[in-house]
């Protein structure tokens, strides 16, 4: 199976910065992985597949890049909406797993 | 509008069984792929188990496999999950969820449904 793990679990930011959470996989996954954000109660919500193909109605500021094992998710500029818990997810293979999630907390 | 709801969750005693629906509209279900996830009590996410569009290929992770089973009725727009033999560490928010244009990402998600395992 194919590990996923993210960096850092927690992350202390103000607005206005520019952030990064970076997901390692345990074995290359070619560029098969998307990025969800979760808030407190709901469900999580497609931000960006294919490692950094936007979803439609998802901020500019929010980019994805990487391919085989390291990839990074990137918000330019955080607004006040965006804190919440972001998860990285693999589908290079059918046994698809998720990062163990990391936590954006307003500073 | 894309539409994901779930139903059957609940109270449980361990060994148990429960069934989850997820009633789908708003897309032509039959030609997408579904998933459960599930998501315990202040925890992550965990992907439970996957069934293609036909229905004919089916994938677990390991710590459902033999005791969950994953199916769909086409015709009726629903995607199922029985789960058997629950356990304490089943508890869990489960999210039915669509595959992205054929692809393994979850594009879209249903609201969860609870599902509490407990003596």
């Amino acid at each position: 199976d194919i590990q996923m793990t993210q960096s850092p679990s927690t992350l202390s930011a103000s607005v206005g910065d520019r952030v990064t959470i970076t997901c390692r996989a345990s074995q290359s996954i070619s560029r098969w992985l998307a990025w969800y954000q979760q808030k407190p109660g709901k469900a999580p919500k497609l931000l960006i597949s294919e490692a950094s193909t936007l979803e439609n109605g998802v901020p500019s500021r929010f980019g994805g890049s990487g391919s085989g094992t390291e990839f990074t998710l990137t918000i330019s500029s955080l607004q006040p909406d965006d804190f919440a818990t972001y998860y990285c997810q693999q589908y290079d293979s059918y046994w698809y797993s998720f990062g163990q999630g990391t936590k954006l907390e307003i500073k | 509008e894309v539409q994901l709801l779930e139903s059957g969750g609940g109270l449980v005693k361990p060994g148990g069984s429960l069934r989850l629906s997820c009633a789908a509209s708003g897309f032509k279900f039959f030609s997408f792929g579904m998933s459960w996830v599930r998501q315990a009590p202040g925890k992550g996410l965990e992907w439970v188990s996957s069934i293609h569009d036909s229905g004919n290929s089916r994938y677990y992770a390991d710590s459902v496999k033999g005791r969950f089973t994953i199916s769909r009725d086409n015709s009726k727009n629903t995607l199922f999950l029985l789960m058997n033999s629950l356990r304490d560490d089943d508890t869990a928010v489960y999210f039915c969820v669509s595959h992205g244009a054929a692809e393994g990402y979850f594009d879209y998600w249903g609201q969860g449904a609870l599902v509490t395992v407990s003596s």
